[in-house]
């Protein structure tokens, strides 16, 4: 158990430039969840896979903004059109599929999150 | 839907005190709240959780956390703090409906000697 693994750690990026973020959640775990953390503020929700579904994104941020999970494995999260306003920490969660149990399913563990600085 | 407050932005403590960070919840039904600790530049780590059951729950690093759904309060608790302690401290419900899971603004812990 490796932990869930996030990549790059920081980016630096001009105005108006496309910027991707990759996560590779803990092996064995099959749901998978992208935040947005803002200074001083908790992480903000953003969307959510189950296997390469992706059952929740009403709540990224604007249409700039998509993930994918083309294999139920790894997960990128893409900003287009970057603007100052998406500089942030965006960190990736992963949990256990339901077959494991009520409780297991519940735990999300996260990575150490990619830095995102729009300049 | 679900949500926390968290009370107190920072929280000061001399080293070998009491720790209390304070949550209080809001749902309409019975919820899955956690503590989560984030040490700087570096991602979340879960500290407790409460699920269902004993209302008092211990988690790692001898903090623990009691359920109280009279009071709606889920505050986290340590009888002697340690330097390494110092960390900002996230409180967070899980939505019952969803997958998500929805934090407070953190508490930031500073512990002096």
């Amino acid at each position: 158990d490796t932990g869930v693994s996030q990549d790059p750690r920081h980016k630096i990026t001009k105005r108006g430039q496309n910027v991707t973020f990759r996560c590779d959640p803990i092996s064995e775990h099959n749901r998978l969840y992208w935040y947005r953390q803002t200074l001083g503020q908790g992480p903000e929700f953003l969307t959510y896979f189950q296997n390469e579904a992706q059952l929740e994104k009403s709540r990224l941020l604007s249409d700039r903004f998509s993930a994918e999970r083309p294999k139920g494995s790894f997960s990128t999260l893409e900003i287009q059109r970057t603007e100052q306003g998406d500089s942030a920490m965006y960190l990736c969660a992963s949990s256990l599929p339901a077959i494991q149990g009520l409780l297991a399913k519940n735990i999300q563990y996260f990575g150490a999150g990619t830095r995102l600085s729009v300049l | 839907a679900q949500s926390v407050t968290q009370l107190g932005s920072h929280v000061s403590v001399s080293e070998g005190a009491l720790v209390l960070l304070r949550c209080n919840y809001s749902s309409s039904v019975p919820p899955y709240l956690f503590w989560y600790v984030q040490y700087p530049n570096q991602g979340l780590q879960l500290l407790l959780k409460y699920t269902t059951g004993a209302t008092l729950v211990k988690g790692i690093n001898g903090f623990e956390a009691e359920f109280k759904k009279s009071e709606t309060s889920f505050h986290l608790t340590k009888p002697s703090a340690h330097m390494s302690d110092a960390a900002e401290y996230f409180c967070a419900v899980k939505e019952n409906s969803g997958y998500a899971l929805n934090f407070g603004k953190g508490t930031s812990l500073l512990v002096t000697p």
